[in-house]
């Protein structure tokens, strides 16, 4: 079974602040999942990588299979990205069976 | 808005109640899936259907019934329920293992048992 790591568990930063949120994964894997929980409790995905690199709008996300680890990066942070964000790690396939997820990292970006 | 859809979105009930949670999802998706997400933990898979089958368990209390009628909608029938199991019970959907597939989540049901 694989054991999946978040890093920091809790970070509260400042607005405009660079965020890294950093996962590590113990078995090699198929996919990784960054997703994003809202107070409201909804989860939203972010980011499904598998390899290198990707990019949505302020949002950064890489991977490194050798090294078993990824990192999401917030760039110009604002409080709106206050959430829980959540990695998760599925082993081969697709779809949302067989998907480790982390504890979360809850972040607040105050203005 | 993702997709798919929970209600509702707070319950509250008692130890004797019996009440069911829905899911529905109009996104084509062929398999369904039960979470449970408790304080301080991660989350918990705890059913999943594939094409209205029930293709795993994860060792549930029978407390807990799902039902499946169509591939758009699901259910989780409680009853007799106990205070641990006040948690957020999240509902996703996606094609059946699908290499490359995403898993689409609704914005839960906030359960708590008094």
């Amino acid at each position: 079974k694989n054991e999946v790591e978040q890093s920091p568990q809790n970070l509260t930063a400042q607005e405009g602040e660079f965020i890294t949120i950093n996962c590590s994964y113990s078995v090699g894997i198929s996919a990784l999942h960054w997703l994003q929980q809202h107070p409201g409790g909804g989860i939203v995905s972010l980011f499904m990588l598998s390899s290198g690199k990707k990019k949505h709008g302020r949002l950064i996300a890489t991977i490194n299979i050798q090294e078993k680890h990824s990192s999401l990066h917030i760039t110009a942070s604002h409080p709106r990205d206050s959430a829980v964000y959540i990695c998760a790690v599925r082993g081969s396939g697709g779809g949302a069976d067989g998907l480790t997820f982390g504890k979360g990292t809850h972040l607040i970006i105050q203005p | 808005e993702t997709g798919v859809t929970q209600t509702p979105r707070h319950l509250v009930m008692g130890m004797t109640n019996k009440k069911s949670l829905k899911c529905e999802q109009h996104l084509g998706h062929n398999a369904m899936y039960w979470y449970k997400q408790s304080a301080k933990k991660p989350l918990e898979l705890m059913f999943v259907y594939n094409f209205k089958e029930q293709t795993e368990n994860n060792s549930v209390p029978s407390r807990f019934s799902p039902e499946c009628p169509n591939s758009s909608h699901l259910f989780l029938h409680l009853h007799t329920l106990q205070p641990e199991d006040s948690a957020l019970y999240l509902c996703a959907s996606s094609q059946w293992r699908r290499e490359g597939t995403e898993a689409f989540f609704g914005q839960g049901t906030r359960l708590t048992v008094v």
